[in-house]
């Protein structure tokens, strides 16, 4: 079964502090790491495919990352409006389902 | 383009009751899976359905169903609810063609009394 780890569980961070989430997972076959992020109350949002080694992608203040085992999200210079969960998933070769890890909150203070 | 519609955005049901809740895909969407959000176990996968046909269920029981109709809309029913069904029920749509991102919609949020 695939599994999906991620930390820390909240992540507290001032203006301009840069830092970085960390995704471990255990799948036989990845089909694709996926990063979405999750305001209070509403749907998760599609941030960045990963699908393979060495793979990166970016997107304003987020950098994703991945290997063989792990998969980073660097946040450079948060800004309060960066505040939410993270969420991570692994895709499997078998079928299109996605497993979530329980995400990380992040919080940016002014 | 118009993103993933789930209605209705809140209910209220009594345990034994049932509900059925609704998603509209993204246009050209033709898979759309379910999940359940909870604050104890996370999001948790129920079903996908693609091309009208269930391709993927979830460790759900049987009171968790679904449908997909020819215009790729979809719709969960849960029967006899439980006070445990209480949870954000969240749809996405992907377009297996080009990718295999799945784009959520706002989810619907379901309590049980």
């Amino acid at each position: 079964e695939d599994q999906v780890t991620q930390s820390p569980e909240a992540l507290r961070l001032q203006e301009g502090e840069s830092s970085s989430l960390n995704c471990s997972y255990t799948v036989s076959g990845l089909r694709g790491l996926f990063w979405y992020r999750q305001d209070p109350g509403k749907g998760p949002e599609f941030l960045f495919t990963l699908y393979s080694a060495g793979e990166e992608k970016e997107k304003e203040r987020l950098k994703a990352t991945l290997t063989k085992k792990e998969s980073f999200l660097h946040i450079t210079a948060p800004k309060p409006e960066d505040s939410a969960t993270y969420l991570c998933a692994v895709q499997g070769p078998h079928d299109y389902k996605l497993s979530f890890g329980a995400g990380t909150t992040v919080t940016v203070r002014a | 383009k118009a993103g993933v519609t789930q209605t209705p955005r809140y209910l209220i049901k009594t345990r034994g009751q049932q509900v059925t809740l609704s998603c509209s895909p993204i246009s050209g969407h033709r898979s759309v899976s379910w999940y359940q959000q909870t604050p104890g176990q996370g999001l948790q996968f129920l079903f996908e359905y693609f091309s009208e046909t269930q391709r993927n269920k979830g460790n759900f029981p049987g009171r968790f169903s679904g449908r997909q109709f020819s215009n790729s809309r979809s719709e969960m029913n849960v029967s006899t609810l439980e006070l445990g069904d209480s949870a954000l029920y969240l749809c996405a749509s992907s377009d297996r063609d080009r990718g295999t991102e799945a784009f959520f919609g706002q989810g619907t949020r379901l309590t049980v009394v």
